[in-house]
């Protein structure tokens, strides 16, 4: 059974960095043609693909925040990370990650409040 | 970017009543080297995460029931609910998968009279 948890700090101050922990089962992101995505949700509002990184370490960005970006993944290929550099309100938002080039099973979300 | 236009809004049907969503990409999502259309369907319902519905435009994912189902080709797209139940209020949105990054048309909210 795949399963997919983020973790990250709940609340942090604007131009702060973000940096949450995609923790999962059930597959390995060594398997040739595995991928796992980040993806965010404001509140009431529609989706944003982030960034994703796949089973041979390349990595995707969404170049609208490139920047502010950086995938990485242990050497175990158990886990997944995100940094978002210098957060701003417009961060708020549930961050999900999900497994696959199309996203197939998605982690409950974590919700990240940025404010002062 | 590609970008994606989805219509409508929000919609308000009677159980039993057919609906369709649509979709729009600012670009062909067909491959010429398989001739898949490269465009998901997924739904959320409130409080959690999007479930996968569609993929290639028209394969229905494992156990989502026969009355989705997905059409359209190169720019142009669609899903339809047949024989709408309660249980399909929900936020409906679709992404392209043909290149990154990623992609989501703005969702369409799904309301039972």
């Amino acid at each position: 059974q795949v399963t997919l948890k983020e973790s990250g700090p709940g609340m942090l101050q604007p131009s702060k960095t973000l940096s949450l922990t995609c923790s999962f089962s059930g597959f390995s992101l060594s398997t040739s043609g595995m991928v796992v995505s980040w993806i965010r949700q404001p509140s009431g509002k529609s989706l944003e693909w982030l960034a994703a990184i796949d089973w041979d370490g390349d990595k995707y960005y969404n170049p609208s925040l490139k920047s502010r970006l950086t995938v990485s993944k242990d050497t175990s290929n158990t886990q997944v990370f995100l940094k978002i550099t210098s957060v701003d309100i417009a961060d708020t938002a549930t961050y999900y990650c999900a497994r696959s080039r199309i996203p197939l099973e998605w982690g409950q979300g974590v919700m990240v409040t940025v404010s002062s | 970017d590609i970008v994606m236009t989805q219509s409508p809004f929000s919609l308000a049907v009677s159980e039993g009543e057919m609906v369709t969503i649509n979709c729009k990409s600012s670009q062909s999502l067909l491959s010429s080297g398989n001739q898949k259309n490269y465009l998901a369907w997924y739904q959320q319902k409130p409080g959690q995460s999007p479930k996968l519905l569609i993929y290639y435009a028209s394969t229905r994912q494992s156990g989502v029931p026969d009355r989705f189902i997905g059409s359209g080709s190169g720019t142009d797209f669609t899903l339809t609910i047949s024989d709408v139940q309660a249980e399909d209020l929900a936020d409906y949105y679709c992404l392209q998968h043909y290149s990154y990054p990623l992609t989501f048309g703005s969702g369409t909210k799904l309301e039972i009279k």
